[in-house]
């Protein structure tokens, strides 16, 4: 039972490169997000989706773009890389947040860390 | 607006010794409160969940309380170990949708020997 996997888990890159984050849980979770974290900030919400077939902007969705390829996989996409997004990102899965779930636990993988040059 | 936040940014202390993390909130409203730690180079991991009408939760080591009024947190360690040098993060959700998880900035933790 592996949880979440991340790949890669480094990355350089030049100023608007492209390359996509994968991401897998082995859960059977429905929930999965993408965060990124920056020193002295508490991680931020990209995007996230909250069912196969379904994706929605988080906090700070700007330069990305997401995919849940199935239940399984969610990717996420930097069409354009700049410097800003360098940055530690971070993959998660839980189950589905109701008004009714006091115990919603997000899983996270071990993280990918990129540099845009 | 929704916003957590920690305090100290970092602590030293020596091994064996005891010491308490803070977090305030204003997020709302309120779902429940969770303590993370991330080791270096890794992911956070749960260590407990508060909800409203818990006051305290133990696990191990680790002893977190929740005064829903004043909207605080604290994370109690006790009898430090050299394996709890990480960074303690404090997680507020709200009633709201899968998206309303505020994570604060974290307490960096170091123990030396």
């Amino acid at each position: 039972n592996a949880g979440v996997t991340q790949t890669p888990k480094f990355q350089v890159l030049k100023t608007g490169q492209s390359m996509t984050l994968q991401c897998a849980q082995d859960m059977n979770h429905n929930s999965m997000y993408w965060y990124r974290q920056d020193p002295g900030m508490g991680l931020r919400l990209i995007y996230y989706s909250a069912s196969e077939g379904t994706t929605d902007k988080g906090e700070v969705p700007n330069g990305y773009n997401v995919s849940r390829l199935n239940k399984r996989e969610f990717s996420l996409r930097l069409e354009s890389a700049a410097p800003s997004q360098t940055s530690v990102y971070f993959c998660a899965s839980s189950e589905p947040w109701n008004p009714r779930s006091e115990n919603e636990k997000l899983f996270f993988g071990s993280g990918t860390q990129l540099s845009v040059l | 607006k929704n916003q957590v936040e920690q305090s100290p940014q970092s602590l030293i202390i020596l091994e064996g010794k005891n010491c308490t993390l803070q977090c305030n909130y204003t997020v709302s409203p309120f779902s429940n409160l969770r303590w993370y730690k991330q080791d270096t180079g890794r992911g956070p991991v749960s260590l407990t969940i508060m909800t409203f009408s818990e006051n305290t939760k133990s696990n191990g080591r680790y002893t977190a309380t929740l005064d829903a009024d004043t909207k605080q947190s604290s994370l109690h360690i006790t009898a430090s170990q050299l394996s709890d040098s990480a960074s303690y993060i404090c997680v507020v959700s709200a009633w709201s949708s899968a998206s309303k998880i505020i994570f604060g900035s974290g307490t960096r933790l170091s123990i030396r020997p």
